[in-house]
């Protein structure tokens, strides 16, 4: 189940910023949960983007960033291109599901 | 260089049985936590499992708590995952993920198999 929120859509033309959001509640990321980021482009197994909520694996470019505030989390994409087109999911843990990591509901970027 | 490679997908019936099956590579797989996360069809992402370092501590998603088995075999670094009485709506690519924990911390799924398609249809 899906208790992390985010938009269906977002689409920028290349060079521009936009921003994803990752609404959750008091029970995950507003619970201090840490918020992870995944990059799933068309017909591959999905990458991490982000872990612990601002940080980037090496070999991640530095135009993708992270943040978290409260019960919610976003993540940005800077000089957007082409490549950047694909599926986004934000992740994290939920203290009122036994045990269960949970992701949401996932954002699809179009570079327009 | 870390792989994780799944095998045992499938076409099954409803009420049929599969074990997936991930061979891991490239790392210290004793080290590491592992999970299982499906896809279905044109879906997002869900967690499914996960087991310990050395497979005394596993979790499951409500929607396949008392199906689905997880295990783990550090002499051959394989992990594993039994799935029984198979519904339509476990039709989904079936993911395994590396998880580093490091201090009790989670630091995301860092590498990713390339999944197991699992097909259930009458």
């Amino acid at each position: 189940q899906f208790v992390l929120t985010q938009p269906p859509s977002v689409s920028g033309a290349p060079g521009q910023r936009v921003t994803i959001s990752c609404t959750g509640s008091s029970s995950n990321i507003g619970a201090g949960y840490d918020v992870h980021w995944y990059q799933q482009l068309p017909g591959a197994a999905p990458r991490l983007l982000i872990y612990g909520s601002t940080n980037r694996p090496s070999g991640i470019p530095d135009r993708f960033s992270g943040s978290k505030s409260a019960t919610s989390a976003s993540l940005a994409i800077t000089g957007l291109q082409a490549e950047d087109e694909a599926d986004y999911y934000c992740q994290s843990y939920d203290r009122s599901l036994s045990g269960s990591y949970v992701f949401g509901t996932g954002t699809k970027v179009t570079v327009l | 260089q870390v792989q994780l490679v799944e095998s045992g997908g499938g076409l099954v019936k409803p009420g049929g049985s599969l074990r997936l099956s991930c061979a891991a590579s490239g790392f210290i797989f004793s080290n590491y936590y592992m999970t299982w996360i499906r896809q279905s069809p044109g879906k997002g992402l869900e967690w499914v499992s996960y087991i310990s370092f050395g497979g005394d501590i596993v979790y499951y998603s409500d929607s396949v708590k008392g199906r689905f088995t997880i295990s783990r075999d550090n002499t051959r670094n394989l992990l594993l995952l039994d799935i029984n009485s198979l519904r339509v709506d476990d039709t989904a690519v079936y993911y395994c993920a590396r998880e580093p924990r490091y201090s009790g911390k989670f630091f995301g799924f860092d590498y990713w198999g390339q999944g197991a398609p699992v097909t259930v249809s009458p």
